[in-house]
């Protein structure tokens, strides 16, 4: 079992649906977790982070966090086509060599016109 | 959110040299920084945990003495790639990480795309 997984996609939705990005991981001490989003050639841009059980909103996207079931989820509402990009959910967890992000593969994200 | 940069943002060389990719956190001190490689379609892949006045920590399948990392300040780390090839053609990219606490994020530089002739 990956310690993170996500479905690599693609993940296509119209413009302005609801996109549901879902992530579960494998260490229940993990203690943080992240969202983010990668643009074709570029590097990963931070757009969300958890620490708590619950729903965290920022604009037009919300994370999700459910550590009894260690799954991680990001909404993106009213999805626009600049949101094309692959979501990365990376796991913080301080078991590893005093603690590293562990990344998932990525989910990609097309948002059709 | 932080700001962490890299230099140079691309580079070419030939093969048999070395290359050296620095990365600087900008408006805040960092610890710790990371650096991962990532090859075309496919996802991050950590080589090292940088820290700042101590030996880096290597991923398992990571060459040390071919990949060489130097964190002499709070704010910047360097990877050396000691006599470059072809197959180290690829994406690298440096994160840096805050903490507070136990809780901590970390943020990453714009990557340095390396193509070795």
């Amino acid at each position: 079992q990956k310690e993170v997984e996500q479905n690599s996609g693609p993940l296509s939705v119209p413009e302005g649906a609801i996109a549901s990005l879902n992530c579960t991981y494998s260490d229940r001490g993990s203690q943080s977790f992240f969202w983010y989003r990668q643009y074709s050639g570029k590097s990963p841009e931070l757009i969300m982070f958890i620490y708590s059980n619950g729903d965290k909103e920022d604009g037009r996207f919300t994370a999700q966090l459910n550590k009894a079931s260690q799954y991680v989820s990001l909404l993106i509402r009213d999805s626009q086509p600049s949101d094309s990009a692959t979501y990365l959910c990376a796991v913080f967890s301080f078991r590893n060599q005093g603690g590293k992000l562990i990344f998932g593969q990525g989910t990609e994200l097309s948002v059709k016109p | 959110g932080a700001v962490v940069s890299q230099h140079p943002s691309w580079v070419i060389c030939k093969s048999g040299t070395s290359v050296k990719i620095e990365c600087r956190s900008l408006d805040f001190q960092a610890t710790t920084m990371f650096w991962y490689r990532q090859f075309p379609k496919q996802s991050l892949m950590l080589m090292a945990t940088s820290n700042e006045g101590s030996k880096a920590t290597y991923e398992q399948g990571v060459e040390k003495d071919k990949f060489l990392i130097n964190h002499a300040s709070l704010t910047l780390s360097t990877l050396t790639v000691t006599s470059a090839h072809p197959e180290d053609s690829s994406f690298y990219i440096c994160s840096a990480r805050i903490a507070s606490g136990t809780q901590e994020t970390q943020y990453f530089g714009p990557g340095t795309r390396l193509l070795v002739l």
